[in-house]
C-alpha cells in the first residue's frame, strides 16, 4: 500500500469549509483514494473514495490532483459533529489488501 | 440494516486468561474483517473472511490469536493466554462484494480489551 502524509491536527470554525490534505506520492495506478473518519469511541466510518476524478457525495467532496500524488477532502460546512480523526487510505479495493490506516488528521471544529 | 454489532463492548481480564469476542456483520455481507487499534494509532488489519473461508491470516499478531466464521455469518476472535500488550480496541468490519466496486467497509463500535 502507498504511504500517506497527513497533518496530525487541524482546527476549523463551525460553519466554515474544512479542507484536509493528504500526500500519497507512491500511490499505484490501480489504487483508489479512500477517506474514512473515526469519531471518539466509535469505529471508522466510510466518507468517500475516488480514483482519478473529483467526487462529491452527501458528506464531502474529494479533490484528487492530476498526477494523483495528493488529494484534499472538503467538508463544505463543518459542524461540531465533524470533530474526528480523518484517515486518507490508498487501496486497491479491499480483500487481502486490508485497509492500512495511518495516524490520520485530528480535525477539531471550534464553536 | 442494523449495522455491525460487536459483543462485548468492554472486557477486563487477567493476564494469562483466554478471551473471545463476537462480531455480527451486516446481513448479506459476505466479507468480514478484524482490526486492532491501540491508543493514538490507526486501526491495524488482522484478518479477513469471505463467507466462511479465512483468506488472509498472516497478519494475526501471534499464534495466540485465532478467528473463525463457521457458517459465514457471525465471527469470533479468540486471544489465548492474554498479555498486557494485548490491551486494545478490537474492531470488526463487514462488506459486500456483490455491491458496486470498490469495496466499502462498515465498522462496528469495537470491543475494548483491558488486560490486568
Amino acid at each position: 500500500d502507498a504511504k500517506t502524509t497527513q497533518p496530525p491536527s487541524m482546527d476549523c470554525a463551525e460553519g466554515r469549509a474544512a479542507n484536509l490534505p493528504c500526500n500519497h506520492s507512491t500511490i499505484s495506478g490501480n489504487e483508489y483514494v479512500y477517506w474514512y473518519r473515526q469519531i471518539h469511541s466509535q469505529g471508522p466510518q466510510y466518507i468517500i473514495h475516488g480514483l482519478k476524478n473529483n467526487e462529491t457525495n452527501e458528506m464531502a467532496s474529494l479533490i484528487i490532483t492530476e498526477d494523483r500524488k495528493s488529494s484534499t477532502l472538503i467538508l463544505p460546512h463543518a459542524t461540531l459533529r465533524d470533530t474526528a480523526v480523518y484517515y486518507c487510505i490508498p487501496n486497491s479495493g479491499g480483500g487481502a489488501d486490508g485497509l492500512t490506516f495511518g495516524k490520520g488528521t485530528h480535525l477539531i471544529i471550534q464553536p | 440494516d442494523t449495522g455491525v454489532s460487536q459483543d462485548p463492548r468492554h472486557k477486563i481480564t487477567k493476564r494469562g486468561q483466554n478471551v473471545t469476542f463476537r462480531c455480527d456483520p451486516i446481513s448479506e455481507h459476505n466479507r468480514l474483517y478484524w482490526y486492532r487499534q491501540t491508543l493514538g494509532q490507526g486501526p491495524e488489519f488482522l484478518t479477513y473472511f469471505q463467507n466462511e473461508a479465512q483468506l488472509e491470516k498472516s497478519r494475526l499478531l501471534s499464534d495466540r490469536f485465532s478467528a473463525e466464521r463457521p457458517k459465514g455469518s457471525f465471527s469470533t476472535l479468540e486471544i489465548q493466554r492474554t498479555e498486557q500488550g494485548d490491551s486494545a480496541m478490537y474492531l470488526c468490519a463487514s462488506s459486500s462484494t456483490n455491491e458496486a466496486r470498490p469495496e466499502k467497509l462498515f465498522f462496528g463500535s469495537g470491543t475494548q480489551l483491558s488486560v490486568l
